[in-house]
């Protein structure tokens, strides 16, 4: 069983580009995170998503930030015109359920890294 | 607010000593802790998991313990090994919500 995969692993872009981000959970999840790591910070929780619905966006930034998780295919974290700021690692993570009595770990991605220029 | 603390922020050792990293949260009513480990540039590994109903897991040389009414968790590292350097991240789940809320990490680094 594959990991949560993540692509690309590192993406370059020049500010007010946009940057697209995916990420494939694993085999038979449904329930997708993102989170992200600003340099020299912690990790910071962004969106959880279930199959084409956001059920917690509290961490997301109010503009330029956008996910999705659609039926078929990877989850896609998108920012419009970037700014430097947006430089950070960005991990995905995926769980099987919520709830106890399962599996309710939650597995990371190797993450992508967002320079911006 | 979850507020997430881990201390020490760094810890250098020898090869072969058994350690302690600890760490502390605000708001009791959680529903699980993870410990996750993060190499340079790379992923997060998870480690081990602990529901709130429990007090310790563990896994080979790794033991976490979890005392949910103090707001704290250790995670015990015996033997320890330079492939053991890495930063370790504790993260806790409150009830009723998905999202982690992690700490700031402790940075190993085991010495041959």
């Amino acid at each position: 069983n594959a990991g949560v995969m993540q692509n690309p692993r590192h993406l370059v872009r020049r500010r007010g580009q946009e940057a697209r981000l995916r990420c494939s959970p694993m085999k038979g999840h449904s329930h997708v995170y993102w989170y992200r790591q600003l340099p020299e910070e912690g990790l910071k929780f962004m969106v959880y998503l279930q199959k084409e619905n956001i059920i917690d966006e509290s961490g997301m930034p109010k503009e330029r930030f956008s996910a999705e998780f659609p039926k078929e295919g990877p989850s896609i974290l998108r920012i419009q015109q970037v700014v430097r700021g947006d430089s950070a690692a960005y991990f995905c993570a995926s769980s099987l359920t919520v709830t106890s009595g399962r599996d309710d770990t939650q597995y990371f991605g190797p993450g992508t890294r967002l320079t911006v220029l | 607010k979850q507020e997430v603390t881990q201390i020490p922020a760094a810890l250098s050792v020898p090869e072969g000593e058994n350690l302690v990293l600890n760490c502390s949260f605000t708001d009791s009513a959680i529903y699980n802790l993870q410990w996750f480990r993060q190499d340079p540039g790379k992923g997060l590994t998870s480690l081990l998991l602990i529901q709130s109903s429990q007090r310790e897991q563990t896994s080979g040389r790794l033991n976490a313990s979890l005392d949910k009414s103090s707001g704290r968790s250790t995670l015990y590292i015996a033997a320890s090994q330079p492939g053991d350097s890495a930063t370790y991240l504790c993260a806790v789940r409150r009830e009723g919500f998905q999202k982690l809320v992690f700490g700031t990490g402790t940075r190993l680094l085991v010495s041959p």
